[in-house]
């Protein structure tokens, strides 16, 4: 079936670090990839996505690339900062006419000043 | 506001009460998704409306479980005979067809 893997949190890190948040996915077909975000007290946000592979998708100063060798989509920033602090969820859409999104567990991100 | 709003925010109730969570999407998204979300996990897909009609409820997990959208905008989200497992964060998105799913900010069910 169609699943999202991603690192277990919390990842606990100092500002200006670098940031890499690990996912995995397994489906069947040709996904699309996305990262959502989820601030303190606020609803599910799309941070970014990739529909198709070797595409990079960017908002904010994250990246992530589509690898599709490797089944991946790991969630980058070279620095990050205390208002970064968030839970992230690595997520895929298999089907382009439900758009349905099967999402990860979800990293919790803490950047400490 | 101009995003999608849910309700209640937060709803407690006791075990074999009856529940309904509404959903407000963004004016004109023709597609709303239902999503649950339990403590430590991803949201899990519910069910997907395109218009009036249920187009997938592949993820309702029972039949305690019933979701409408009569008028194509509002939805409601319907739980019979609450179970304490069906303690979560239940979410509503809405989209333009094929488009960015934009969620509200849940709507928080304890069932004691």
């Amino acid at each position: 079936g169609n699943s999202v893997t991603q690192m277990e949190g919390p990842v606990t890190l100092s500002e200006e670090a670098f940031l890499t948040i690990n996912c995995t996915y397994t489906a069947t077909g040709y996904p699309s990839l996305f990262w959502y975000v989820q601030y303190p007290g606020e609803g599910l946000q799309l941070l970014l996505k990739a529909t198709k592979a070797d595409d990079k998708g960017s908002n904010k100063g994250f990246e992530a690339t589509y690898r599709k060798e490797t089944t991946s989509f790991h969630l980058e920033k070279g620095s990050v900062q205390v208002s970064d602090s968030a839970v992230y969820f690595c997520a895929l859409s298999v089907s382009g006419a439900t758009n349905k999104l099967i999402f990860g567990t979800g990293t919790l991100l803490a950047v400490q000043p | 506001g101009a995003g999608v709003s849910q309700t209640p925010s937060n709803k407690v109730t006791e075990k074999g009460k009856y529940v309904e969570l509404r959903c407000d999407p963004i004016s004109g998204h023709t597609a709303l998704y239902w999503y649950r979300q339990s403590l430590g996990q991803g949201p899990e897909f519910l069910i997907y409306f395109q218009g009036t009609g249920a187009a997938d409820d592949s993820g309702l997990p029972n039949d305690r479980f019933f979701a409408v959208r009569p008028e194509g905008s509002v939805s409601t989200l319907k739980i019979q005979r609450t179970e304490r497992g069906d303690s979560a964060v239940y979410l509503c998105a809405s989209s333009e067809t094929g488009g960015e799913l934009f969620f509200g900010e849940g709507s928080r069910l304890t069932v004691l």
